[in-house]
């Protein structure tokens, strides 16, 4: 069956614009997570969305970051007013239901802002 | 494609050796580790897990281990191949609620 997707695969934009990232998670995985891992680093958690519960936001770095999901399927991570230590790929997961079941990854989108 | 780890710590093996990369945790509560090998362009790929209730697991061609009284763990790869040429990420998490946290992440490159 079809994995994880995101789009757009790459995205430069405009130090001060807004960009918006789309996850398509696989069918029936109710949890969903968003990373951010910039050059020569680890993943860095953003946020996580599980079935109907309020999201964990704890990861997100500041106000201009925030996600969305509909219902437990798409997701989209908004960036607004982006700098350019917003760049960086955005991987996007999902997973059956919890943290520590295994987490299938999308191939990310690479976000350059200039 | 992405160029993930260009300042990552490297192991460079001869294609059929053996290859043992390490990863030290952090939290000493933590019951769940996860080993992910990332290709360039690619999102993460689960490789192999274990729970803190055990100290060896293994699967095809790998196999983890698991000291908690160091806080270290390890995955060692047999008969090394070129496909095998990755970064390769550990991961831990504590009690299944609590977002995984990953380490830094190790280049492979095999020598063919």
């Amino acid at each position: 069956g079809a994995g994880v997707s995101q789009s757009p695969s790459n995205k430069v934009t405009e130090k001060g614009k807004d960009v918006e990232l789309r996850c398509d998670p696989i069918s029936g995985h109710t949890a969903l997570y968003w990373y951010r891992q910039r050059l020569g680093q680890g993943l860095e958690f953003l946020i996580y969305f599980q079935g109907n519960s309020a999201p964990d936001k704890s990861g997100l770095p500041s106000d201009r970051f925030s996600a969305e999901r509909t219902g437990e399927s798409v997701s989209t991570l908004t960036i607004q007013r982006t700098q350019q230590e917003d760049s960086a790929v955005y991987l996007c997961a999902s997973s059956f239901e919890h943290h520590s079941d295994t987490q299938y990854f999308g191939p990310g989108t690479r976000l350059t802002v200039l | 494609g992405e160029s993930v780890g260009l300042h990552l710590p490297t192991l460079s093996v001869q294609e059929g050796d053996n290859s043992i990369i390490n990863c030290a945790y952090s939290n000493s509560a933590s019951d769940y580790f996860i080993w992910y090998k990332q290709e360039s362009g690619k999102g993460p790929q689960f490789i192999i897990d274990i729970r803190s209730n055990m100290d060896k697991r293994q699967g095809q061609r790998v196999t983890v281990l698991l000291n908690k009284t160091v806080k270290h763990l390890s995955l060692q790869i047999a008969a090394t191949q070129p496909g095998d040429s990755a970064v390769y990420f550990c991961a831990e998490n504590y009690s299944g609620n609590t977002p995984l946290v990953f380490g830094k992440g190790t280049r492979l490159s095999v020598i063919a």
